[in-house]
């Protein structure tokens, strides 16, 4: 049921572009995105639901495709402070619509941006 | 504003002995969670609950257990630690009673070391 996220790592310089996927192999009712720094919790992004609704992060991106049962999540133009480890965890869709209620996360996605 | 404590923030135990991880929150939230995190694994989840008096098995629920008696705390108990329950655990809460945007807030860990 854990969701599989790619890359596993990825080297940035500034100002270059990520994308992290999330992919999973279940029915989703949502994704959410954390990110985590070196020694401190995880931190919430952004939150994505089926129907195209989500709410985050000014700064970071994301998409959901429900029938593919994947989201990504864009990092343009990077900075330092985007450094870190990026969760997807993912809330499985019950057969009547709503949502199991945990979020199982992904091993996660080592991002280093150089200067 | 505290968001949600943890404490200890690091401990060494001998195997066998029992310990209690503590965890608080004041944001009146609903739920709780206990994750655990290892190199290479994520975030997993133990135990959690979704309101007070009320708990629930995660993940990898065997060799701990929760109580839930009020709003604001959420303990974790380790009967008999074993040297495999050496990781970094992290606490969280959420407002999950609109069922829409639940995102999670954690709390800053307790590195747990059993020898």
């Amino acid at each position: 049921q854990q969701p599989v996220q790619s890359p596993q790592a990825v080297i940035l310089r500034e100002g270059e572009d990520a994308v992290i996927n999330c992919s999973s192999s279940k029915a989703l009712y949502s994704v959410h995105w954390y990110r985590q720094k070196h020694g401190e919790a995880p931190v919430f992004l952004m939150i994505l639901l089926k129907g195209g609704e989500q709410k985050g992060h000014e700064k970071i991106s994301a998409s959901f495709n429900e029938k593919k049962q994947q989201s990504s999540l864009y990092l343009t133009a990077s900075q330092l402070s985007y450094s870190g480890t990026y969760f997807c965890g993912t809330e499985i869709r019950m057969n009547y619509g709503g949502s199991q209620g945990n979020l199982i996360f992904g091993k996660g996605t080592k991002l280093s941006v150089k200067p | 504003i505290a968001g949600i404590t943890q404490a200890p923030t690091s401990q060494i135990l001998a195997a066998g002995r029992r310990m209690t991880l503590r965890c608080t929150q004041d944001m009146r939230h609903n739920a709780m969670y206990w994750y655990r995190q290892d190199l290479g694994l994520g975030l997993r989840l133990i135990h959690y609950s979704n309101t007070a008096g009320t708990t629930g098995k995660g993940e990898v629920p065997d060799g701990y257990s929760v109580s839930r008696a009020n709003t604001d705390d959420f303990p974790l108990t380790l009967a008999s630690a074993v040297p495999s329950q050496t990781s970094v655990y992290f606490c969280a809460s959420s407002d999950t009673r609109t069922g829409v945007y639940n995102e999670q807030f954690f709390g800053p860990g307790t590195r747990l070391t059993v020898l």
